[in-house]
């Protein structure tokens, strides 16, 4: 069964960082790309980076670009993203997701994890 | 950016009752699409890939279609579980982008 748990949200002061973990059990990690999507409270889904199976790609939504870094380790199964100079906005839950690929190109979310929720506030 | 607009954001139904979503691209994005459910405090669900593809463990009754631009989500006969929110997404370019949303409410 696959497997996505989320950890390492919390509240943190505007321009402080965090570092979200996402470990993966129940596949085999290192052969998908994988993802992060995030959902402000009462909003709708707005993804966040994606990470190519070696690491050897990332991309990111321009609003995260310079201050989000997505990356991960094959051998813990572990998925991560550093989130720094947080704002506001940036409060959400922040979703680990798994695509469902495991070639060149990523495709679609085929597994979610349960989300870790992120709040930046004074 | 490619734009998702989903309608319509909202809509209430009756139990067995056929329900009808549509998602429009800002450009077209071949059949790169995928729906997913959502409930409370839940996280998504994929249901949906490559516009028409049944993810699997999904019951029938949930269908989708469409190609280029225009896709549409179809639940043949509305059941209690799938009062939800529903969300496409394209997968054709970066940055991946989402629909709105439809929330799918009890009549």
């Amino acid at each position: 069964e696959v497997q996505l748990v989320e950890s390492g949200g919390g509240l943190v002061q505007p321009g402080e960082s965090l570092r979200l973990s996402c470990a993966a059990s129940g596949f085999t990690f290192s052969n998908y790309w994988m993802g992060w999507v995030r959902q402000a409270p009462g909003k709708g889904l707005e993804w966040v980076a994606n990470i190519k199976h070696d690491g050897s790609e990332k991309y990111y939504v321009d609003s995260v670009k310079g201050r989000f870094t997505i990356s991960r380790d094959n051998a813990k199964s572990s998925l991560y993203l550093q989130v720094n100079s947080l704002r506001a906005e940036d409060t959400a839950v922040y979703f680990c997701a798994r695509d469902s690929s495991t070639n060149n190109w990523s495709n679609y979310f085929d597994y979610w994890g349960q989300g870790a929720l992120v709040t930046v506030s004074s | 950016d490619i734009q998702m607009t989903q309608s319509p954001s909202s809509l209430s139904a009756s139990v067995g009752d056929r329900v009808t979503i549509t998602c429009r691209a800002s450009q077209g994005i071949s059949s790169w699409l995928a729906w997913y459910q959502q409930k409370p405090e839940e996280a998504p669900k994929s249901l949906i890939y490559k516009a028409s593809n049944l993810q699997s463990g999904v019951p029938s009754r949930f269908s989708g279609s469409g190609s280029g631009t225009d896709f549409t989500l179809t639940i043949s006969s509305l059941q209690p579980e799938d009062f939800a929110t529903y969300y496409c997404q394209q997968y054709a370019d970066y940055p991946r982008t989402f629909g709105g949303g439809t929330k799918v409410e009890i009549k």
